[in-house]
């Protein structure tokens, strides 16, 4: 089975601080995604990657960077955290098919 | 723009009950549908999917969706509820092609009484 693994389930960090939230696939997929999870707002793509070192905004990419410099690693960084980006955030993998893989979500909490 | 609305937040089912969960998507092409499942603290399940050809489609776990062009939708059914498939129920939609990349709706969120 594809496994992608998020390396924190939960993370709490403070307004201003750094985040990088890690996502690891062990299936060789070319495409990676990070989704944020809100209530009543489902699943937004912030980004997406189709290659190593190739990235294309999502539809909220505001506030948020990514890095892909190995195929199987997707991080997504939160240069400066704010509140409203208390979030759960999920990321997804896929190959040659349309299924996504995803993994099982950070859950976020800036103070 | 591609977008999905699935107009219900919360369903609450009798176990052994059947179920229907829509979805109405906007999409200019023939598009691709998926249904994902999240049971409570896990990630997202794909229960089917729609490519083209026959506009029922089987998946996992007992659940089906029908797909009707004329009525822009992909709703998701099962014929007889078991407390296990309580979870929240998101519909997607996608271009397909090398990227993947999916619009997905706001889910509902399906509660199961004994």
């Amino acid at each position: 089975d594809v496994k992608v693994t998020q390396s924190s389930r939960y993370l709490v960090k403070r307004t201003g601080e750094k985040v990088f939230l890690e996502c690891v696939q062990d299936m060789d997929h070319e495409n990676m995604f990070w989704y944020r999870q809100d209530p009543g707002l489902g699943l937004r793509l912030i980004y997406f990657s189709y290659d190593v070192k190739m990235k294309e905004k999502g539809d909220i990419p505001e506030g948020y960077s990514v890095s892909r410099e190995k195929k199987e690693r997707f991080s997504l960084i939160l240069e400066s955290a704010s509140t409203n980006q208390t979030s759960m955030y999920l990321c997804a993998s896929s190959g040659t098919t349309e299924k996504l893989f995803f993994g099982s979500g950070t859950q976020l909490s800036v103070l | 723009a591609q977008s999905v609305t699935q107009p219900d937040i919360h369903i609450t089912v009798s176990e052994g009950a059947s179920l229907e969960l829509r979805c109405n998507y906007s999409y200019g092409a023939t598009p691709y549908l998926f249904w994902y499942v999240q049971s409570p603290g896990q990630g997202l399940q794909l229960l089917l999917k729609y490519f083209s050809g026959d506009t029922l489609v089987q998946g996992i776990k007992g659940f089906e969706a029908e797909f009707k062009r004329s009525q822009s939708s992909f709703n998701l059914r099962k014929p007889s509820v078991h407390w296990s498939d309580a979870a929240e129920y998101f519909c997607a939609v996608g271009a397909g092609g090398a990227t993947n990349k999916l619009i997905f709706g706001t889910g509902t969120l399906l509660a199961v009484q004994p």
